[in-house]
């Protein structure tokens, strides 16, 4: 399975300002999906990012507030922007190799915290 | 829509003890169904999954889950629980390439 990796881990940010996460996984997938995890709830998908093409996003989700980047088929970032403390949350990024879209691998998420 | 319920919240169980965790899902078709595993401060990790074929499905750390179409439901169990087994437990049905969660179900082991 694909190893994937998160930064930052975590993060404190003030209201009004966002954050970038980058993603990073060590082999070439198709599909990549960004989820959020708000506290004490399940996993919400928020988009999927393809290679090549706009992020699909769920919704409730907008791209002005969740941008997303895909440059290459290892690489992926969201950007939380104009923060408030509602976007206090777990951020994971999951990819599913080509062939196999069914069955995703997670990264080990950020954890986001806006006072 | 495709909805996953698992319908207890937390568990408590003694260490070597039996373990069943609940998940119900509505999907029209044959679902393909998952369990990930969540550690505190860890992303997910994928214990087990169910495409087609036999529906008692084996997976990693000494856990198993049944596919029964009859009560749209996948089960999740371990003969013997662990300490280590601490945490908390999502069931997930593939949607159009998503993945839908139900809610979680935490782990507490006691000694």
């Amino acid at each position: 399975s694909a190893v994937i990796s998160q930064k930052p881990s975590r993060d404190i940010c003030q209201r009004g300002t966002s954050l970038t996460i980058q993603c990073q996984v060590d082999s070439q997938v198709t599909m990549m999906f960004w989820y959020r995890q708000q506290p004490g709830q399940s996993l919400t998908l928020i988009a999927t990012a393809n290679q090549g093409s706009e992020a699909t996003y769920e919704s409730g989700f907008v791209i002005d507030k969740f941008p997303i980047s895909r440059p290459n088929l290892t690489f992926s970032t969201l950007t939380v922007s104009n923060m408030s403390p509602e976007d206090s949350s777990i951020y994971l990024c999951s990819v599913a190799e080509r062939g196999r879209y069914n069955e995703q691998f997670f990264g080990p998420g950020t954890r986001l915290t806006v006072l | 829509a495709q909805s996953v319920t698992q319908p207890d919240i937390h568990i408590t169980v003694s260490e070597g003890a039996s373990l069943e965790l609940r998940c119900n899902y509505s999907y029209g078709a044959t679902p393909y169904l998952f369990w990930y595993v969540q550690s505190p401060g860890q992303g997910l990790q994928l214990l087990l999954k169910y495409f087609s074929g036999d529906t008692l499905v084996q997976g990693i750390k000494g856990f198993e889950a049944e596919f029964k179409r009859s009560q749209s439901s996948f089960n999740l169990r371990k003969p013997s629980v662990h300490w280590s087994d601490a945490a908390e437990y999502f069931c997930a049905v593939e949607s159009g390439n998503k993945l839908v969660f139900g809610a979680g179900t935490i782990l507490r082991v006691k000694s």
